[in-house]
């Protein structure tokens, strides 16, 4: 059975950081790419970040690049997502998402979720 | 970025009734070269993350009960719940995939009347 659980997030103060882990069980992780998604409360939702199978290749939302830097480590089948400067706008549920295999980019599973609340 | 948009925000409907949910790109999401649709739809129930409905705009999902189904090419999809179960009631979203970064549409709640 594939899962994904978040943890790391908190409650952090303006100008913060913040690291958020998605520990992968259940599939092949170092196959996949995998993303995080980002809802703020009681809105849609916002892609964040994705990296690629191996590490090697990275790509951000405006909002949140210079800031954030995803990466993973496929020997402990973990995602990261390392949160600099956060400001009160990256106050969210944080998701980790697998994209499918093959060459359709939607997201087959998801986690739980983790909270990240920025605020003084 | 393409810009997705859904109607309505939110809608109420009887059990055992139909349920339409619209979604429009800002560009179209067909790929010519494969004539596929880039484009899915995500069930999101409250507390919980988003479960995988739809892709390429009308396959299902496994497990997806066959009342679900999508429709649609270009710019202009469609969801459909052909007849409104209790534990259907959850927020819908659109996703489209051709372009990045990937977008969401902003969300239509499905309550019963």
């Amino acid at each position: 059975e594939v899962q994904l659980v978040e943890s790391g997030g908190g409650l952090v103060q303006p100008g913060g950081s913040l690291r958020l882990s998605c520990a992968a069980s259940g599939f092949t992780f170092s196959s996949y790419w995998m993303h995080w998604v980002r809802q703020a409360p009681g809105k849609g939702l916002v892609w964040v970040s994705r990296i690629n199978s191996d590490g090697s290749s990275t790509n951000y939302a405006d909002s949140v690049k210079g800031r954030f830097t995803i990466s993973r480590d496929n020997a402990k089948n973990t995602l990261y997502l390392q949160m600099n400067s956060l400001r009160a706008e990256d106050t969210a549920v944080y998701y980790c998402a697998r994209k499918t295999d093959g060459s359709g980019w939607w997201f087959d599973y998801w986690g739980q979720g983790t909270l990240v609340t920025v605020s003084s | 970025d393409i810009v997705m948009t859904q109607s309505p925000d939110s809608l109420a409907v009887s059990l055992g009734e139909r349920a339409t949910i619209n979604c429009k790109s800002s560009q179209s999401v067909l790929y010519s070269s494969n004539n596929k649709n880039y484009l899915a739809w995500y069930q999101q129930k409250a507390g919980q993350p988003p479960q995988l409905l739809i892709y390429w705009a009308s396959t299902r999902e496994f497990g997806v009960p066959d009342r679900f189904s999508g429709s649609g090419s270009g710019t202009d999809f469609t969801l459909t719940i052909s007849s409104l179960q209790a534990e259907d009631v959850a927020v819908y979203y659109c996703q489209q995939y051709y372009g990045t970064p990937e977008t969401f549409g902003q969300g239509t709640k499905v309550e019963i009347k």
